[in-house]
């Protein structure tokens, strides 16, 4: 079955940019690359998502390694309210075999 | 952005009652909303998968009499969770998606439930 390993935690300093490493070795080739974060007892946000190619968008940037066997999200430049559980996830099917394999999560740590 | 409601934010309540915890899509129409559960610093565990006017398909070791998972419509999936007991205290979310589950389309998540049973 197809796994997904995040390092437990992370901390990085205020408006620098942040790398947070995803392995999923065992990637299919349907299989997409999401991003989600969470902040404490709320639900998970959408941050980003991808297949094959690098993405950008107005929160982040999703680089995807060639083989897919792993990705980086990354924060330009991280903010205090960047500070979150951060979960990578892959996400698979269609209809009736749709699945989510989740990470563990990487909880970011922000210091002022 | 498309909008999940989730409701109540927290609950308490005694041991053996019923608790009912409503997840709403305010501008989208879901055919499919999914239910997690969450205990401290862990990931989300999907619980159950449901499909408006259908049956849920519950995820192994969930027990389908113990958690009632109804969709009737479009916009509304509940979740009751019966004859609740400590052991039930957790943090549950649904999430949803526009039409039916396709792996590129990104998920939208409810703010979540906070369920203490005393």
């Amino acid at each position: 079955d197809a796994k997904t390993t995040q390092p437990n935690s992370m901390e990085s300093n205020e408006e620098e940019p942040v790398h947070l490493p995803c392995n999923h070795s065992t990637i299919s080739g349907t299989d997409y690359i999401h991003w989600y974060r969470q902040l404490p007892s709320q639900g998970p946000e959408y941050v980003i998502h991808g297949l094959t190619s690098n993405v950008n968008n107005r929160m982040a940037s999703l680089a995807i390694a060639e083989d897919r066997k792993s990705s980086t999200l990354i924060l330009h430049r991280a903010t205090l309210r960047d500070a979150a559980v951060y979960y990578c996830i892959l996400v698979s099917g269609g209809d009736s075999n749709y699945q989510l394999i989740w990470g563990a999560g990487t909880k970011l740590i922000i210091k002022p | 952005g498309a909008v999940v409601s989730q409701h109540p934010s927290w609950v308490i309540c005694k041991s053996g009652t019923s608790v009912k915890i409503e997840c709403r899509s305010l501008d989208f129409q879901a055919t499919t909303m999914f239910w997690y559960r969450q205990f401290p610093k862990q990931s989300l565990m999907l619980m159950a998968t449901s499909n408006e006017g259908s049956k849920a398909t519950y995820e192994q070791g969930v027990e389908k009499d113990k958690f009632l998972i109804n969709h009737a419509s479009l916009t509304l999936s509940t979740l009751t969770v019966t004859s609740a007991h400590p052991e039930d205290s957790s943090f549950y979310i649904c999430s949803a998606r526009k039409g039916g589950p396709r792996a590129r389309e990104k998920l939208f998540f409810g703010s979540g439930t906070q369920l203490s049973v005393l």
